[in-house]
C-alpha cells in the first residue's frame, strides 16, 4: 500500500524554523512532494525529491530519505501566510498519493 | 497563463439529484485528474485521463460517479444520483505528460459541493 503518515497539527512561532515529517511505505515511491494549501484554496507544489538528500528553495528545504521511508520540509523564518496545510505526496507511475496534511499555525 | 479552470466553484443540491462538475485543465496538458478532499479522508483520487483516455478509475467510489473527456480541453465528473456522504471538495488538476517531478500537479480551485 502507498500510507503516508504525517503529523496533523503543528505550532510555531513568527521567524523561527519548523520542521514538518512525512513518513511511508518504502515499496513503490519513485518520488517525494510537498504541497502547500491554504484555507479554502488549491493545493500549490511547493517542492520534490527523487533522490536521497536535501533540496534548498529559498525558505524552504524537503529532505528524502528513500530507504527509511522518511521525508520533512523544513521552513525557516516563518512567516504568518505561512499558516497553511503541508501535504506529503508520494509519487509512482503517474499518480500521487497524498497524505492527510499538517496544518501548520504561526503566531506572532 | 490561465490555470486549471473549475466550474461551479459552490454547489448546493438535493440528495438524488444529478450533480456535473466541470474541469478546463492548463493547454498543454496531456494529464487530468480528479480529485475528492474531506477533512475524514485527506486528498483522494478518483479517476485520472492522460490523452483523453481513462486510465485508471480504481479511486471512483461507486457507479453513482463517472467521469468523461470528450477533448483536451474539458473534462466532467458526474454524480448521479447524489447523496449526503458525496459532500466534499472536488479538485481538477492537470499536467503534463509525463506526470512527475519536472511536471507537478497544477490544481484548479475546486467545487465545494453540499448535498443535503
Amino acid at each position: 500500500g502507498q500510507n503516508i503518515d504525517q503529523p496533523t497539527e503543528m505550532t510555531a512561532t513568527e521567524g523561527a524554523i519548523v520542521q514538518i515529517n512525512c513518513t511511508y511505505q518504502t515499496s513503490g515511491f519513485n518520488g517525494l512532494f510537498w504541497y502547500q494549501q491554504h484555507a479554502g484554496e488549491a493545493p500549490t507544489f511547493l517542492s520534490y525529491n527523487v533522490l536521497d538528500g536535501l533540496e534548498e528553495k529559498g525558505r524552504f528545504s524537503s529532505f528524502l530519505s528513500r530507504s527509511k521511508g522518511y521525508s520533512y520540509l523544513l521552513l525557516k523564518e516563518l512567516q504568518m501566510k505561512d499558516s497553511a496545510s503541508y501535504l506529503c505526496a508520494g509519487y509512482n507511475f503517474n499518480k500521487f498519493y497524498f497524505g492527510s496534511g499538517t496544518k501548520l499555525n504561526v503566531k506572532p | 497563463d490561465a490555470g486549471v479552470i473549475q466550474s461551479p466553484r459552490h454547489e448546493v443540491t438535493e440528495m438524488g439529484q444529478e450533480v456535473t462538475l466541470r474541469c478546463k485543465p492548463i493547454s498543454g496538458h496531456n494529464s487530468l485528474f480528479w480529485y475528492r478532499q474531506t477533512m475524514m479522508r485527506g486528498l483522494e483520487l478518483l479517476i485520472y485521463f492522460n490523452n483523453n483516455v481513462p486510465i485508471d478509475d480504481s479511486g471512483m467510489p461507486e457507479d453513482r460517479f463517472s467521469a468523461k473527456m470528450p477533448n483536451a480541453s474539458f473534462s466532467t465528473l458526474k454524480i448521479q444520483p447524489s447523496e449526503p456522504r458525496d459532500s466534499a471538495v472536488y479538485f481538477c488538476a492537470s499536467s503534463s505528460n509525463p506526470t512527475g517531478p519536472n511536471s507537478p500537479l497544477h490544481f484548479g480551485n475546486g467545487t465545494r459541493l453540499t448535498v443535503t
